[in-house]
């Protein structure tokens, strides 16, 4: 079974600061995708960015960035310039790409991210 | 366009009560998806539903929880007999396909609370 592990339970950062926020994950295929979601503190999820694994180039959204390294089974996700409005829950998201299994998303337990003024 | 909706926001139940969980899908979007999430904890997939049929339900524990999406109207997600266990907060998403790179768009949740 897939699973997806985000090993900083809380991160902060200066305004305008960039900041990393790292995601580890276990499994077999060969052919899946990665997501990073945000909850602010109204616990809407919100896609920030979504990653091919079989792009070896790295997806970006304006601020955000991804480091996907698919030998490590690493999806990092960079915040530059970080805004006070930033600050949520980040949880990193596999899905995978088994037509069979391919409709849920495994999730991360998430990293709280505080942006300092 | 309006989004997912879900409703009601924050349900508070006591012990033994059902809870009745909707979600409106966005327009055209015909996959469903329910999600749990425990305090202090990340998401777990419960059930994915398209209209009028349930896909996968691997998540969903096998006694008193139920979901159905109707041909006409909301998905309902049901608990009978609550248990203080079950206070979580339940997504819903909603896509118009399913599988890869496609964006699963969520609603705001429900907040159940069993006394």
């Amino acid at each position: 079974a897939q699973t997806v592990t985000q090993s900083q339970p809380e991160m902060s950062v200066q305004e305008a600061e960039t900041v990393t926020l790292s995601c580890t994950y276990d499994t077999s295929e060969s052919d899946y995708y990665l997501f990073w979601y945000k909850q602010p503190p109204s616990r809407q999820m919100i896609l920030v960015i979504r990653q091919e694994a079989y792009k070896q180039q790295n997806a970006t959204e304006n601020r955000f960035s991804v480091n996907f390294q698919k030998a490590a089974k690493s999806f990092s996700l960079k915040i530059s310039d970080s805004q006070l409005g930033d600050a949520a829950m980040y949880f990193c998201a596999y899905r995978s790409g088994d037509a069979g299994n391919n409709r849920k998303l495994i999730w991360g337990l998430g990293t709280s991210l505080a942006v300092n003024p | 366009n309006a989004g997912v909706m879900q409703n009601p926001r924050h349900l508070v139940r006591r012990r033994g009560q059902e809870a009745r969980l909707r979600c409106s899908p966005m327009k055209g979007h015909s996959h469903v998806y329910w999600y749990r999430q425990l305090p202090e904890e990340g998401l777990k997939f419960m059930v994915y539903l398209q209209k009028e049929n349930i896909i996968d339900e691997s998540g969903m524990p096998k006694e008193r929880f139920s979901a159905e999406f109707p041909k006409e109207g909301p998905s309902i997600l049901r608990i009978q007999q609550v248990v203080r266990g079950d206070s979580a907060a339940y997504f819903c998403a909603s896509s118009p396909a399913a599988g890869g790179m496609i964006e699963q768009f969520f609603g705001p949740g429900t907040r159940l609370t069993v006394l």
